[in-house]
Formats: C-alpha cells, sequence, structure tokens
C-alpha cells in the first residue's frame, strides 16, 4: 500500500500567515491526489483535486503543487475558517490511503 | 447534489449492522462510491469502493471478508453490510462520491453516521 506522510502534524499560525502543508509519498503517484479540509465534527471537504487543481467554490488563497513524490498545499493568507484539520489522499491505487492529516491552529 | 447515510447505531461486538447511502440530485450508478470512516479522535480511514458498473469492490484488509459494498440503481441507493463488528469498527462512517473516470478527489460526502461497537 501507498504510504502518505504528512508535515507537520500541526501548526500555529495567525491570521494573515502563509502556510505549506506537505504530503509526501512511499512511491509515485502521478497527479493522483487531494487535498481536504476538515472542520471538527464536520464531514471532510473537497479543496484541491488532480493534485493541484481548485475546486468549484474554493477559494483562491488555497493552492497546490506537486514535484515528483512530493505534494503540497499553500494558504496564501490564512483567514479564521481556516482553521481546521488538513488531509492528503492518494487515488494512485487501491487502497486509497490518506495522510495523517494536518491541525492547524490558531497562534 | 448530496449524500445522506443512515443505519449507524448501538451493536454488540460479533454483530452485524448495515449501513445506508442515498444519493439526490445526480445519479449514484454513474459513479464509484466509497466510505471512508473516522474513529473518535483519529484521522481519515478509507474503508472501500464499489465501482459504478459494481463490477469492482476494493475492501480495506481491516474490513475484507466482514464488510460488502453493494447497489439497487433503482433506488439511488447504497449500502454497507458489516459483519462480525470489533470495538475497532467503532466510527463515523462517511460515503462518497468517487469521480475516479473523470478526476481525482472526493467531491461530495454524506454528513456521516455513527457506529458503536460495545457491549
Amino acid at each position: 500500500a501507498i504510504q502518505l506522510t504528512q508535515s507537520p502534524s500541526s501548526l500555529s499560525a495567525s491570521v494573515g500567515d502563509r502556510v505549506t502543508i506537505t504530503c509526501r509519498a512511499s512511491q509515485g503517484i502521478s497527479t493522483a491526489l487531494a487535498w481536504y479540509q476538515q472542520q471538527p465534527g464536520k464531514a471532510p471537504k473537497l479543496l484541491i483535486y488532480d493534485a493541484s487543481r481548485l475546486q468549484s467554490g474554493v477559494p483562491s488563497r488555497f493552492s497546490g503543487r506537486q514535484f515528483g513524490t512530493e505534494c503540497t498545499l499553500t494558504i496564501s493568507s490564512l483567514q479564521p475558517e481556516d482553521f481546521a484539520t488538513y488531509y492528503c489522499q492518494q487515488f494512485h491505487n487501491y487502497p486509497r490511503t490518506f495522510g495523517q492529516g494536518t491541525k492547524l491552529e490558531i497562534k | 447534489v448530496q449524500l445522506v447515510e443512515s443505519g449507524g447505531g448501538l451493536v454488540q461486538p460479533g454483530g452485524s449492522l448495515r449501513l445506508s447511502c442515498a444519493g439526490s440530485g445526480f445519479t449514484l450508478s454513474s459513479y464509484t462510491v466509497s466510505w471512508v470512516r473516522q474513529a473518535p479522535g483519529k484521522g481519515l480511514e478509507w474503508v472501500s469502493s464499489l465501482s459504478s458498473s459494481s463490477s469492482d469492490m476494493y475492501y480495506a484488509d481491516s474490513v475484507k471478508g466482514r464488510f460488502t459494498m453493494s447497489r439497487d440503481n433503482a433506488k439511488n441507493l447504497l449500502s454497507l453490510q458489516m459483519t462480525s463488528l470489533r470495538a475497532e469498527d467503532t466510527a463515523v462512517y462517511y460515503c462518497a462520491r468517487d469521480p475516479a473516470d473523470y478526476y481525482y478527489g472526493m467531491d461530495v460526502w454524506g454528513q456521516g453516521t455513527t457506529v458503536i461497537v460495545s457491549s
């Protein structure tokens, strides 16, 4: 099974900050990766699909990039509603593994 | 466009439960659908996926042989039959649309249904 390693596992930041979360795959996954945001007690919400494409309705401050087996999610200017947990997921093959999550907290 | 899960509850270890996932606003049978669960305080865990044609089914090793997905296309409904339940199956279960034939990302999620396995 492909393993996804997210870093950091937690992150403290302030409103207006630029933050980047990394997801490293144990083998090549091409662009078969998505990013989700999950608020406490809520279902995950798709932010980025195909590693770098912005889901409809998601603010443009969110962006995704891919560099070989490493993918990044960047939030260019944090807003209060962005403090949540973020997950990556690979679609290269089954099982459709998730990263362990990154909890973004207010500093 | 939405998905709504139902069927969760409290069940004893070794028992069975059937979860349902109802689609509205789109044709569920046109998409791969997946189940994802989240144990209390833990991260997301992919559980299983069923292709649009129902010809391909995939299960996590942790549930293989115990969980079975099926569809009722006439009712726009998908089910997850869970047997031989264990304490470690306790989680919120989400169904999600997985348009893998078009792009990579689960774009529609239900609100989740809670399964508690306890005596």
